[in-house]
């Protein structure tokens, strides 16, 4: 069965470190979507992609960066880790505007 | 900008009540509105897809309702049991294009007590 798988599933890093969450479907979805969920904030959304070679910002874009050189993957990567950067991270994929979106289970982030 | 507003934030009820949950937008222009439920220290498993389009949509024991005009939507579980009990989350994707986006509410945390 096609599915989207995170890794790690837990980190923990130092404030300062470089940081890369993946992500990888088998659904073979054009669109792609990185949130981040924190209490009294809901997802939000971070990066998203429309397919390979495209990117774009979402709300809370400070601090990261993806790249999507194949329709597979969409990495999320933290340049320098940040405190405020504490949360759950949540991968998602779709194959349109009218279809509904798969996310993956989550990683787990703490920065020290 | 769209907003989207969960009440009550919390819910707890006896087993096999049947129970609505709420959801609103501010912005009734949505391309289409999604209901998940999200298990403790999981990820989110989608319940049910209304298109603009539709008023509604059945799985099961639940139904999904849509009054794009009045921004509202509503989840209905019939004959609930414990193994409902998660925290149920609605999104709306604005209409731009290109614009697949979702934008979230906080959630209801449902708890069903045998």
């Amino acid at each position: 069965d096609a599915e989207i798988t995170q890794s790690p599933r837990h980190k923990i890093t130092e404030t300062g470190r470089q940081v890369t969450l993946a992500c990888h479907q088998t659904w073979n979805h054009n669109n792609m979507f990185w949130y981040r969920q924190d209490l009294g904030h809901g997802l939000r959304l971070i990066h998203y992609s429309y397919g390979v070679q495209d990117t774009n910002k979402g709300e809370v874009s400070d601090g990261y960066s993806v790249s999507r050189s194949n329709t597979e993957d969409l990495p999320l990567t933290l340049e320098s880790a940040a405190s405020s950067q504490t949360s759950v991270y949540f991968c998602a994929s779709s194959e349109s505007p009218a279809d509904t979106q798969y996310f993956g289970p989550g990683t787990r982030l703490t920065v020290l | 900008k769209q907003e989207v507003t969960q009440i009550p934030a919390a819910l707890s009820v006896p087993e096999g009540e049947n129970l609505v949950l709420n959801c609103s937008f501010t912005d009734s222009a949505i391309y289409n509105l999604q209901w998940f439920r999200q298990d403790p220290g999981k990820g989110l498993t989608s319940l049910l897809l209304i298109q603009s389009s539709q008023r509604e949509q059945t799985s099961g024991r639940l139904n999904a309702s849509l009054d794009k005009s009045s921004g509202r939507s509503t989840l209905y579980i019939a004959a609930s049991q414990p193994g409902d009990s998660a925290t149920y989350l609605c999104a709306v994707r604005p209409p731009s294009q290109g614009a697949q986006k979702l934008v979230f509410g906080q959630g209801t945390r449902l708890t069903i007590n045998p």
